[in-house]
């Protein structure tokens, strides 16, 4: 696609739910990053995948979250037993070479839980 | 924590006038990049300037770059009300060797128009 592309927009959810947050990248964009923003901070980093694997996972709060990117391309965060904490806007960025160009951000997950 | 800081927190001009931001880190480098970010959804990249250069044009926007320092500004010339929004510094720094952008907390810069 012509950028990165996530969704849902917005999302509200009740304590203790499970939550998938989608993201689909720029077309051959091996690289794939998910970040989460909480209102007056930067974007704090959760988990990378060059291809297919997680090349770093270390940014994951805890074991509720679980990323995946089965194929390559489209990537999954998914939130176990949300708790009202885990209210943050979920940006994820694709690049195809880190080092010489920037990254491409989509316009990330409003997260909600009440 | 966090390897970039950006300085000041919050800025706020008139339109016409210069806007400079600042940016800190901790740690070597590969590259140092700039983002945009409207209403607090998604990033715009704006500029990348790696660790041998020391200056970068993009328009009204000049980075540079002082590796000694470990200090990297952002100057936005003539500026617009459109100007308004959050600007970050991400470095590329992270244990282990993988490239990953890592942000500060962002300047917050207000253009009166």
């Amino acid at each position: 696609g012509a950028g990165v592309s996530q969704t849902p927009s917005n999302k509200v959810t009740e304590k203790g739910k499970y939550v998938e947050l989608r993201c689909d990248p720029i077309s051959g964009h091996t690289a794939l990053y998910w970040y989460r923003q909480s209102l007056g901070q930067g974007p704090e980093f959760l988990i990378y995948f060059q291809g297919t694997g997680a090349a770093d996972d270390s940014g994951l709060p805890n074991d509720r979250f679980f990323a995946v990117r089965p194929e390559g391309s489209v990537s999954t965060l998914k939130i176990q037993r949300t708790e009202r904490g885990d209210s943050a806007v979920y940006l994820c960025a694709s690049s195809l070479t880190p080092r010489d160009y920037g990254y491409t951000f989509g316009s990330g997950t409003r997260l909600t839980v009440v | 924590s966090q390897q970039g800081e950006e300085d000041p927190q919050a800025l706020s001009i008139q339109e016409g006038e210069n806007a400079t931001m600042n940016c800190s880190y901790k740690t070597s480098i590969n590259n140092l990049q700039w983002y945009r970010q409207n209403s607090g959804r998604g990033l715009v990249h704006l500029i990348l300037i790696r660790s041998n250069e020391r200056e970068k044009h993009s328009g009204r926007l000049r980075v540079t770059l002082d590796t000694s320092k470990k200090s990297s500004s952002l100057l936005i010339t003539a500026s617009r009300a459109a100007d308004t929004a959050s600007y970050f510094c991400a470095t590329d720094w992270k244990p282990g060797g993988s490239y990953i952008p890592t942000f500060g907390r962002g300047t917050s810069l207000i253009v009166h128009p």
